[in-house]
């Protein structure tokens, strides 16, 4: 299974930059790395994904460090309707592989 | 609206009884994947299929079974159940396998047994 590492909770006040770290040391070089995240209740929704470089959207931007052990997810303003559980995700792709969901970090944002 | 339609939002049934959980994927995805999130485990992958085919078995129990029918939904049932099969049942889906592509998830099926 492929395994990530991400700090358990983070906290961050409205309006700040936001950087969720996370460690995927297993990654294979055909892995991209998914980021997505959980609202209560609701179905995990797609953040950003990435291969080997950086990458923006709308909700976010992706540093993927040069060996790709690692990576950066980053909220450039955080509010309250970011406060989330979000998971790192490296996937293959493969047959037989499949999204494996860690325990992802607890995304707190104060007013 | 993420394209991804579960039915029922949710469901409450007794132990020992037998339910169907239904999931239609994404307008021309191919893959539909199920998980179960339950308060203690987070998100557990149960199972695969692709274009009607098993591709993936997760942690899924004997009692639980899933097929995908030719237009593509698929439905996950779970007979003889337990009060510890109460959880939030998600489905999502994909276009196919390439990594590069990533899962649209359903708002998820919560079930509560009693």
């Amino acid at each position: 299974d492929a395994k990530t590492t991400q700090p358990n909770s983070m906290e961050s006040n409205e309006e700040e930059p936001v950087h969720l770290p996370c460690n995927h040391s297993t990654i294979s070089g055909t892995d991209y790395i998914h980021w997505y995240r959980q609202l209560p209740s609701q179905g995990p929704e797609y953040v950003i994904h990435g291969l080997t470089s950086n990458v923006n959207n709308r909700m976010a931007s992706l540093a993927i460090a040069e060996d790709r052990k690692s990576s950066t997810l980053i909220l450039h303003r955080a509010t309250l309707r970011d406060a989330a559980v979000y998971y790192c995700i490296h996937w293959g792709g493969n047959y037989g592989q499949n999204f494996v969901f860690g325990p992802g970090t607890r995304l707190s944002v104060l007013p | 609206d993420s394209g991804v339609t579960q039915t029922p939002k949710h469901l409450i049934t007794a132990t020992g009884q037998r339910v169907t959980l239904r999931c239609s994927p994404r307008s021309g995805d191919l893959s539909v994947y199920w998980y179960q999130q339950s308060l203690d485990q987070g998100l557990q992958f149960l199972i695969h299929y692709y274009n009607g085919e098993e591709r993936a078995k997760g942690n899924i129990l004997e009692r639980f079974s899933a097929q995908q029918f030719p237009d593509l939904h698929s439905e996950l049932n779970l007979s003889s159940l337990e009060l510890g099969d109460s959880a939030l049942y998600f489905c999502a889906s994909s276009p196919w396998t390439d990594s590069n592509y990533g899962y649209t998830f359903g708002s998820g099926t919560r079930l509560t047994v009693v």
